[in-house]
């Protein structure tokens, strides 16, 4: 059993709002991924950090912003959420210096923008 | 362009019966290819791990097989239960080490009836 928190697991909200999805792990892994997932369709990944101050952008252009100010914390934000950002988000950890790395999920937040 | 193509996108087999999910890539160059299964409203849980010196391994009631040279890889779940009810994902790794990408594919959407 993973050790990766993520909160709200849902979360129903009206446009134009400011939200922030927290994440949370306890197994000290310096890699934290933060990936969207539609149904039937496969991961995106939009952000991801090797550490602490360490974050980048991901495949996928997204509009929301990521900070990593401790190991255990990487949260998303969007400043102002629309329609299009409806989505089930997937926060996700794996040791650094390990090779055949295996990523740790979160059990994810559905996020809903009316 | 690198993908990952899973089939059948769905299967419904009865409890008891075997069935294999399939995994095609292209990705190069190869490291090492994962099964995850994700269950309805979790994050995906790594199953197991093929890399390419690798022909078959067991995990319990999954088997999992690669041919490098067809850049193929099965999963044969023998003996379904109700809880093997998930969608499987098929991940490759085109490199082992901090700097590989991650390509997923879109899943197969598994359902065990009783």
């Amino acid at each position: 059993e993973a050790d990766i928190y993520q909160t709200p697991r849902y979360l129903v909200i009206g446009t134009g709002k400011k939200i922030t999805l927290e994440c949370s792990q306890t197994m000290g892994h310096d890699k934290m991924y933060w990936y969207q997932q539609d149904p039937g369709m496969e991961l995106h990944l939009i952000h991801y950090s090797y550490g602490v101050n360490s974050t980048e952008k991901g495949d996928l252009s997204s509009e929301s912003t990521v900070s990593r100010i401790r190991t255990e914390h990487f949260p998303l934000t969007l400043e102002s959420a629309r329609p299009s950002h409806t989505s089930q988000y997937l926060c996700a950890s794996s040791p650094r210096g390990v090779t055949n790395e295996k990523l740790f999920f979160g059990s994810g937040t559905q996020l809903s923008v009316l | 362009k690198n993908q990952v193509e899973q089939s059948p996108q769905s299967l419904i087999i009865l409890e008891g019966k075997n069935c294999t999910l399939q995994c095609n890539y292209t990705v190069s160059p190869f490291s090492n290819l994962r099964w995850y299964k994700q269950d309805t409203g979790r994050g995906p849980v790594s199953l197991t791990i093929m890399t390419f010196s690798e022909n078959t391994k067991s995990n319990g009631r999954y088997t999992a097989t690669l041919d490098a040279d067809t850049k193929q890889s099965s999963l044969h779940i023998t003996a379904s239960q109700l809880s093997d009810s998930a969608s499987y994902i098929c991940v490759v790794s085109d490199r082992g080490s901090t700097l590989g990408r991650l390509y997923f594919g879109r899943g197969t959407q598994l359902t065990v009836w009783p």
